[in-house]
């Protein structure tokens, strides 16, 4: 069974600080990689996707994936309080449903 | 991004009624749209894979005969929640897969259904 593991939190950072998410996924043949930011009682929305090895930058935000160790992480450089949320970690093999973790807790304290 | 709508963004009804949702995405095609269901402060729940013009795909579980789900053309799907009850009451959500953004999947805003 496919599995994408996350820590709970919830993890605290100050504001202004780097936010580090980690996410780890059991099956090796999947592709594609995606990080979801929900905010409480929304719908996720898409902040990140990667499909290669190694860091894509967006903005303030830094995902990077290492096939090899399965793991998949989130960098959010210059935290904001906006930034709270919970974030979702989600991988897909081709055009299969995606299989989300459990998501992480981010609060950002002012 | 793309753009997907949901309506309505909520819904209140007496036990026994049904309830449609619609969703919609509104600037690509999406051969395949999902349903999902969430439960206050839990994950994200997939119910079904809708495929344009063929019969849903639902996850061991749900019920097809109680939840409805029509993908008639490539930009609408519809959730009908057939005799719904209380614990029905739920944050349904649908998403789209884009092939345009190389199979990014694009979420509605979500319709809060409360059953009475």
């Amino acid at each position: 069974q496919k599995e994408v593991e996350q820590n709970s939190g919830p993890l605290s950072v100050p504001e202004g600080a780097i936010a580090s998410l980690n996410c780890t996924y059991s099956d090796r043949v999947s592709q594609s990689f995606f990080w979801y930011r929900q905010y409480s009682g929304k719908s996720p929305e898409l902040i990140m996707s990667i499909y290669s090895n190694g860091d894509k930058e967006d903005g303030r935000f830094t995902a990077q994936l290492n096939k090899a160790s399965q793991y998949v992480s989130l960098l959010i450089r210059d935290s904001q309080p906006s930034d709270s949320a919970t974030y979702l970690c989600a991988v897909r093999e081709g055009n299969t449903p995606l299989v989300f973790g459990k998501g992480t807790r981010l609060s950002v304290i002012a | 991004g793309a753009v997907v709508s949901q309506h309505p963004s909520w819904v209140i009804c007496k036990s026994g009624t049904s309830v449609k949702i619609e969703c919609r995405s509104l600037d690509f095609q999406a051969t395949t749209m999902f349903w999902y269901r969430q439960f206050p402060k839990q994950s994200l729940m997939l119910m079904a894979t809708s495929n344009e013009g063929s019969k849903a795909t639902y996850e061991q579980g749900v019920e097809k005969d109680k939840f409805l789900i029509n993908h008639a053309s490539l930009t609408l799907s519809t959730l009908t929640v057939t005799s719904a009850h209380p614990e029905d009451s739920s944050f349904y959500i649908c998403s789209a897969l884009s092939g345009r953004w190389v199979g990014e999947q694009f979420f509605g805003p979500g319709t809060r259904l409360t059953v009475l």
